[in-house]
């Protein structure tokens, strides 16, 4: 499969200081990446779309002034947390999708990120 | 209802044994579909696209019954190392709101015992 690389693997702020995360794929081209949030114990949550070149799509209850997104090139995105509080204390992970014929959708995603917040 | 849903488990089974899981989907526009397999603290793995006419992979089986909006998840011969969170994802493709989205249901997990 295709390797998505992301860094920092983890991160200890204290509150009210921003985290900035980077995502990287590796070994192909990805217009498109997806960052996710996976609280314990609970599925992934999709945050946003980011889309080389233009803004990113966020989902719904997601403030897009709090979670900056920035995918200035077809191999790497950032997602930086702004002002972070605990409750934002949580695994984000990225993933990639590859360029694919045919109408499959496999994303790859990245080692992950576990925030937390003091 | 939710658009992806699985039962949580845990399935405890005896190694080698045969376990399924199945994952209902609510949107019949759906378009693509996989199963993940994740460890504990770590990041999704995919195990498996689901084709429409099925697939297999070794020990691992997948089919997509589109009637009845469900993907299923068989899993022969168990070993203590298939122990993990299996996570189906769906598509929903071009339909409005979808793209290239993935929506993951919450995962259903397995531990293989001696």
């Amino acid at each position: 499969g295709a390797v998505v690389s992301q860094h920092p693997s983890r991160v200890i702020c204290k509150s009210g200081t921003s985290v900035k995360i980077e995502c990287r794929s590796l070994d192909f081209q990805a217009t498109t990446m997806f960052w996710y949030r996976q609280f314990p114990k609970q599925s992934l949550m999709l945050m946003a779309t980011s889309n080389e070149g233009s803004k990113a799509t966020y989902e719904q209850g997601v403030e897009k002034d709090k979670f900056l997104i920035n995918h200035a090139s077809l191999t790497l995105s950032t997602l930086t947390v702004t002002s972070a509080h605990p409750e934002d204390s949580s695994f984000y992970i990225c993933s990639a999708r590859p360029p694919r014929r045919g109408s499959y959708n496999e994303q790859f995603f990245g080692p992950g990120t576990r925030l937390t917040v003091l | 209802r939710k658009e992806v849903e699985q039962d949580p488990g845990p399935f405890n089974v005896p190694e080698g044994a045969t376990v399924a899981f199945n994952c209902t989907y609510s949107n019949s526009a759906s378009q693509s579909f996989f199963w993940y397999r994740q460890d504990c603290r770590k990041e999704p793995k995919l195990l498996m696209s689901v084709y429409s006419s099925g697939n297999e992979d070794g020990r691992f089986t997948a089919q997509l019954n589109r009637a009845s909006q469900y993907i299923s998840l068989l899993i022969r011969d168990s070993k203590l190392s298939d122990s993990a969170t299996y996570l189906c994802a769906v598509n929903i493709g071009g339909a409005p709101g979808g793209g290239n989205k993935l929506t993951f249901g919450t995962g259903t997990q397995l531990k293989v015992e001696l």
